[in-house]
């Protein structure tokens, strides 16, 4: 078991830039979270994907903001044309596939996440 | 809907003494409930969680929770505090009925006084 891993750990950019994130889940983990933390907050859900298909995405998720998960695998997370708002640390979870857990709900399992600084 | 509230969002206590971080949970559906902590940059790892089982948990490091319906509560506690427990700590809460997302809590800042 490796754990979660995400790629860059830091990123930054100026304002108008496009950049993407990816993470790598738990070999296994069908399911795939999104979180949005910004300074002196808790993480706020962004979207997840069961395999390939992306199950929910919340209103925070603007249309700047697409992720993929194309093959059920590490995802990506692409944010275009940044704004100083975007700045924040973007972290991603994995979980067990249900049924398979021990119950209906298992623990997510979390990456070292992503700094993004918009300048 | 689903909600958390943490009191206090910094708490300081002496190394050695009690540690009570404070969550209290709104839910429309019996609730899943974690803590998890964070050190500086760094993401988040499991401490403990609350499935419906039995309703004080116990949890890495020495810590322990109890889910109290009545008080809509799921206090954090550890007996003796260590200079290792400086770090930052978010409540969260899930619906029961799936791999659903999590809300977190603002979190706690708790800091350990030599």
């Amino acid at each position: 078991d490796t754990g979660v891993s995400q790629d860059p750990r830091h990123k930054i950019t100026k304002r108008g830039q496009n950049v993407t994130f990816r993470c790598d889940p738990i070999s296994e983990h069908n399911r795939l979270y999104w979180y949005r933390q910004t300074l002196g907050q808790g993480p706020e859900f962004l979207t997840y994907f069961q395999n390939e298909a992306q199950l929910e995405k919340s209103r925070l998720l603007s249309d700047r903001f697409s992720a993929e998960r194309p093959k059920g695998s590490f995802s990506t997370l692409e944010i275009q044309r940044t704004e100083q708002g975007d700045s924040a640390m973007y972290l991603c979870a994995s979980s067990l596939p249900l049924g398979l857990a021990g119950g209906s709900t298992d623990t997510q399992y979390f990456g070292p996440g992503t700094r993004l600084t918009v300048l | 809907a689903q909600s958390v509230t943490q009191l206090g969002s910094h708490v300081s206590v002496s190394e050695g003494a009690l540690v009570l971080l404070r969550c209290n949970y709104s839910s429309s559906v019996p609730p899943y409930l974690f803590w998890y902590v964070q050190y500086p940059n760094q993401g988040l790892q499991l401490l403990l969680k609350y499935t419906s089982a039995a309703t004080l948990v116990k949890g890495i490091n020495g810590f322990e929770a109890e889910f109290k319906k009545s008080e809509t509560s799921f206090h954090l506690t550890k007996p003796s505090a260590h200079m290792s427990d400086a770090a930052e700590y978010f409540c969260a809460v899930t619906a029961n009925f799936g791999n659903e997302k999590l809300t977190f809590g603002t979190g706690t800042r708790l800091t350990i006084i030599p």
